[in-house]
C-alpha cells in the first residue's frame, strides 16, 4: 500500500462547480500538509500548505486537515477554466535534515466552459 | 529567466544508450533532486543531494546515477536506457531556511521528456 493515495480521475466539472480533491495517507508522522499544481508541460507549483491539523483559505481555495482520519482535502470554488490541470497531494514530516516530499498519484482536473 | 532550467526538455534515445540529463538552478539552494512521473504513479524520487558532498538514493535509483557538479548543477545519468525508464523527469531544488512558507518547499524545473525505444 502506498503511504499517501490519491484518486487520479480524471476528473471534468463545469465551469462554476465547486471542486472536491483528496487524498489519504498512513504515516502519522507527517506535519506538512501540500497541495501542488501543475500544468500541462510544467513543472508543479506550490499552490497551498497546512501545518498539522485545520483550515487554510486562499481566495477560492481551501485546504483542509484531518489528522485524526489521516486524510487531507482541496476544495476549489467557483472553478475556472484556467484551474485545469494536474493537483498533487505531498506530505513530510518536518525533519528538517531530510526534507523529503511524499507526493500522491495526481487528480487531473479539467474545468469546461 | 527561470529559477530552475533543464536540458534537453525532449529527448528520444535508443535502448542501450547512456543519456545524461543536466539542471541547473539560480536560486542559491543547496538541496536537490531528481524525480520521474508516471501517469497514475506521480512523482518518485530518484536521488537527492543537500550538498555538493552528499548524495542520497531515492526510492526508485536502480539503473540512475546522479553528479552534483556544483551548488547549482545536478545532473541525472542513465548508464544503459531502457524502455520503462521513459517517463517525465523533474529536477527541484529547496532550501529548509526558507521564509514565508513550509520549510520543504520544492521549487521544480520544467521537466525533460524522456523516450527510450
Amino acid at each position: 500500500q502506498k503511504e499517501v493515495e490519491q484518486d487520479p480521475g480524471p476528473l471534468s466539472v463545469p465551469e462554476g462547480a465547486i471542486v472536491s480533491l483528496n487524498c489519504t495517507y498512513s504515516n502519522s508522522a507527517f506535519q506538512y500538509f501540500m497541495w501542488y499544481r501543475q500544468y500541462s508541460r510544467k513543472g508543479p507549483e506550490l499552490l497551498m500548505y497546512t501545518y498539522s491539523s485545520g483550515n487554510k483559505e486562499d481566495g477560492r481555495f481551501t485546504a483542509q486537515v484531518d489528522k485524526s482520519s489521516k486524510y487531507i482535502s482541496l476544495f476549489i470554488r467557483d472553478s475556472q477554466p484556467s484551474d485545469s490541470a494536474t493537483y498533487l497531494c505531498a506530505m513530510s514530516d518536518g525533519g528538517t535534515s531530510y526534507g523529503k516530499l511524499t507526493f500522491g498519484q495526481g487528480t487531473i482536473l479539467t474545468v469546461h466552459p | 529567466d527561470a529559477d530552475v532550467t533543464q536540458t534537453p526538455r525532449n529527448r528520444i534515445t535508443k535502448t542501450g544508450k547512456r543519456i545524461m540529463l543536466e539542471c541547473s538552478q539560480t536560486k542559491g539552494h543547496d538541496r536537490m533532486y531528481w524525480y520521474r512521473q508516471d501517469p497514475g504513479l506521480g512523482l518518485r524520487l530518484i536521488y537527492y543531494s543537500f550538498d555538493v558532498k552528499d548524495i542520497n538514493k531515492g526510492e526508485i535509483s536502480d539503473g540512475y546515477s546522479v553528479s552534483r557538479q556544483a551548488q547549482a548543477k545536478f545532473s541525472l545519468s542513465l548508464e544503459s536506457a531502457i524502455p520503462n525508464q521513459t517517463a517525465l523527469y523533474f529536477c527541484a531544488t529547496s532550501d529548509p531556511g526558507l521564509a514565508g512558507g513550509p520549510h520543504n518547499e520544492q521549487f521544480f524545473g520544467p521537466g525533460t521528456r524522456l523516450t527510450v525505444l
